[in-house]
């Protein structure tokens, strides 16, 4: 069966530090890989989508990127964090376009 | 872009009442999806209904499309305590690899 990684669960960090957040999906090839986030009590706003590995689509400009170094790894980073970046960050797999996607546990991530 | 929009109500109900949720959108659509998510969790897929269906259950979930009006709507019967939830709409497009997510509602069932 499929799986979704999502790491760390938490995550406190001063404002201007760098971030790294990683996502890996066990058990399907070549899924589509999701990063979103979501500001307590919202919806969900989808910040990049992949389709393959290097292909990485960008929904908002901001302060983040993506990286898709392999086919079931999905990396969300950023060189200088701001305040506005704390949220509850989610990772999600689907195995295409219209399916339905399967999300990892989450990274809370707060700016100090 | 299209956009699933759940009717912004917290529901709160007792133990073995009825929910009802809405979900309105704008644009065309290939199929609606709902999903659950616990607080503090990430979301759990609940049911997908394509655009050429009207009504589909799974277990106490009750989904009912209306294309004409560009609403959707999740019933859970007989709810339970640990349906105490956020629930969230998505639309799928045609030829798109995204969904697009309402704001989700917030249902509180009473013990």
């Amino acid at each position: 069966s499929q799986t979704i990684h999502q790491w760390p669960a938490t995550l406190v960090q001063p404002v201007g530090s760098p971030l790294s957040l990683e996502c890996t999906v066990e058990g399907t090839s070549n899924p589509n890989l999701y990063w979103y986030r979501q500001a307590a009590g919202r919806g969900l706003q989808l910040l990049f989508y992949s389709v393959g590995i290097g292909q990485i689509s960008s929904e908002v400009p901001q302060n983040l990127s993506a990286s898709r170094p392999q086919d079931r790894q999905f990396i969300l980073s950023s060189k200088k964090l701001l305040l506005s970046d704390s949220g509850f960050y989610l990772c999600a797999w689907a195995p295409g376009g219209n399916q339905p996607q399967h999300f990892g546990d989450g990274t809370r991530l707060s700016i100090l | 872009s299209q956009q699933g929009e759940e009717d912004p109500q917290a529901l709160s109900i007792q133990e073995g009442e009825n929910a009802t949720m809405n979900c309105s959108y704008k644009t065309s659509i290939n199929n609606l999806q709902w999903y659950r998510q616990n607080s503090g969790r990430g979301l759990v897929h609940l049911i997908l209904i394509r655009s050429n269906e009207r009504e589909k259950h799974s277990g106490r979930l009750r989904v009912t499309l209306d294309t004409s009006k560009k609403s959707s709507s999740l019933l859970i019967t007989a709810s339970r305590a640990a349906d105490t939830a956020s629930y969230f709409c998505a639309t799928a497009a045609y030829g798109n690899n995204r969904l697009a997510f309402g704001k989700g509602n917030q249902v509180v069932v009473i013990p």
